[in-house]
């Protein structure tokens, strides 16, 4: 079974500056995807950015990168010029690839713990 | 965009009853939704795999009689709470998929 670990319940970043978040994972897949969900106080999951295993260019979604190193199973998130807005709770999140049939559990999700992402003024 | 809401954003019932939460993809045609439950400051529990057409699947440790899930449409999956506890209280969340997956903005269910 698939696993994703956040080791970092709390960080904490001052504004304008630079945060890494961390995420390991388990599979024994070699066809899959990668998330990084944001969910602020209004609880809305919204999607940051998302890395396909396939691609070795890691994703750039404006201040948000990620440092995906697929031989370590290691999907880390950096937030550049952090805004107050940013704060948050931040999700890891495992997608199964391919393209299924549709059924049963397909494209289902498997979260990491979180990290709840302070942004100090 | 990918549109998904959730009705109600919140809602409190006596120990006992059913509470029914619907969730709708408003702008895509979803074959697959997803129910999730999360405590406070804790992840996404995912609960069940709505098709529509067919049975939900439902992970393990999640009790099917009391978790009832019905996908009626493209568009709609309904979560039925039967017989409702205090221990349901938590924040139910639905995901409906088109490439990815887009999430409903929640509904807190508490339990008297």
């Amino acid at each position: 079974a698939q696993t994703v670990t956040q080791s970092q319940p709390e960080m904490s970043v001052q504004e304008a500056e630079t945060v890494t978040l961390s995420c390991t994972y388990d599979t024994s897949e070699s066809d899959y995807y990668l998330f990084w969900y944001k969910q602020p106080p209004s609880r809305q999951m919204i999607l940051v950015i998302r890395q396909e295993a396939y691609k070795q260019q890691n994703a750039t979604e404006n201040r948000f990168s990620v440092n995906f190193q697929k031989a370590a199973k290691s999907f880390s998130l950096k937030i550049s010029d952090s805004q107050l807005g940013d704060a948050a709770m931040y999700f890891c999140a495992y997608r199964k690839g391919g393209f299924g049939a549709g059924g049963t559990s397909y494209g289902k999700l498997t979260f990491g713990q979180g990290t709840i992402l302070t942004v100090h003024p | 965009g990918a549109v998904v809401s959730q009705h109600p954003s919140w809602v409190i019932c006596k120990s006992g009853t059913s509470v029914k939460i619907e969730c709708r993809s408003l702008d895509f045609q979803a074959t697959t939704m997803f129910w999730y439950r999360q405590f406070p400051k804790q992840s996404l529990m995912l609960m069940a795999t709505s098709n529509e057409g067919s049975k939900a699947t439902y992970e393990q440790g999640v009790e099917k009689d009391k978790f009832l899930i019905n996908h009626a449409s493209l568009t709609l999956s309904t979560l039925t709470v039967t017989s409702a506890h205090p221990e349901d209280s938590s924040f139910y969340i639905c995901s409906a998929r088109k490439y990815t997956q887009y999430f409903g903005p929640g509904t807190r269910l508490t339990v008297l």
